[in-house]
């Protein structure tokens, strides 16, 4: 199975600042990397498909960015904003078994 | 609009059995591949499973936790997918989510059903 490790797991910031979370698979996924974001109590919701910013889901804010390819890949929240407090996922849809990142959980300092 | 509702939740005991529903609208359900992913209490998500299309070969593939003991399902004459859960462990406690998952990520999600295992 593909390991998907996340870092930091939790993250302090103020509205207004910018981000990053990065993603790494255990071998190589090529951009079969998605990212979720989800807030307490709601199903997750699909941010950027397939690692790139050029397949933000639609409805999407610009501020999220996705890169990377392989093993590395990294979101990116520009200017945070209150309702970008939640905690974020990322997904390798390579192969099955399609697992997940243990999450990365954006507190408002 | 795409909907996706789950329903059949509930608290059963372990080595139990329950079957959850996931009726869809708003999309071509016979042409889509759907997925269940679940999250335990506090916890991650995890991919239990997924059905592609009665037309496609190796039409259902699981997570190692739950092969042999759940079975996707799905009638395209109801837009329903099922997952019929045996065997229940009190591990499997989630919240146990439907989505639609055709490239591999999911793309629309139900609100969720919470499937409690306990004595």
């Amino acid at each position: 199975d593909i390991q998907m490790t996340q870092s930091p797991s939790s993250l302090s910031a103020s509205v207004g600042d910018r981000v990053t979370i990065t993603c790494r698979a255990s071998q190589s996924i090529d951009t079969y990397l998605n990212w979720y974001q989800q807030k307490p109590g709601k199903a997750p919701k699909l941010l950027i498909y397939a690692a790139s910013t050029s397949n933000l889901q639609s409805g999407v804010p610009l501020r999220f960015r996705g890169s990377g390819s392989g093993t590395d890949f990294s979101l990116t929240i520009s200017s945070l904003q209150p309702e970008d407090f939640a905690t974020y996922y990322c997904q390798q849809s390579y192969s099955t078994p399609f697992t997940f990142g243990q999450g990365t959980k954006l507190e408002i300092k | 609009e795409v909907q996706l509702v789950e329903s059949g939740g509930g608290l059963v005991k372990p080595g139990g059995s329950l079957r959850l529903s996931c009726a869809a609208s708003g999309f071509t359900f016979i042409n889509a591949w759907l997925s269940w992913v679940r999250q335990a209490p506090g916890k991650g998500l995890e991919w239990v499973g997924r059905i592609k299309t009665t037309t496609d070969d190796g039409p259902t593939d699981y997570a190692a936790p739950v092969k042999g003991r759940f079975i996707i399902s799905r009638d395209d004459s109801k837009n329903t997918m099922y997952l019929q859960m045996h065997s229940l462990k009190t591990e499997d406690t989630a919240v146990y989510y439907c989505a639609t998952a055709v490239y591999g990520f999911f793309d629309y999600w139900g609100q969720g059903t919470l499937v409690t295992v306990s004595s």
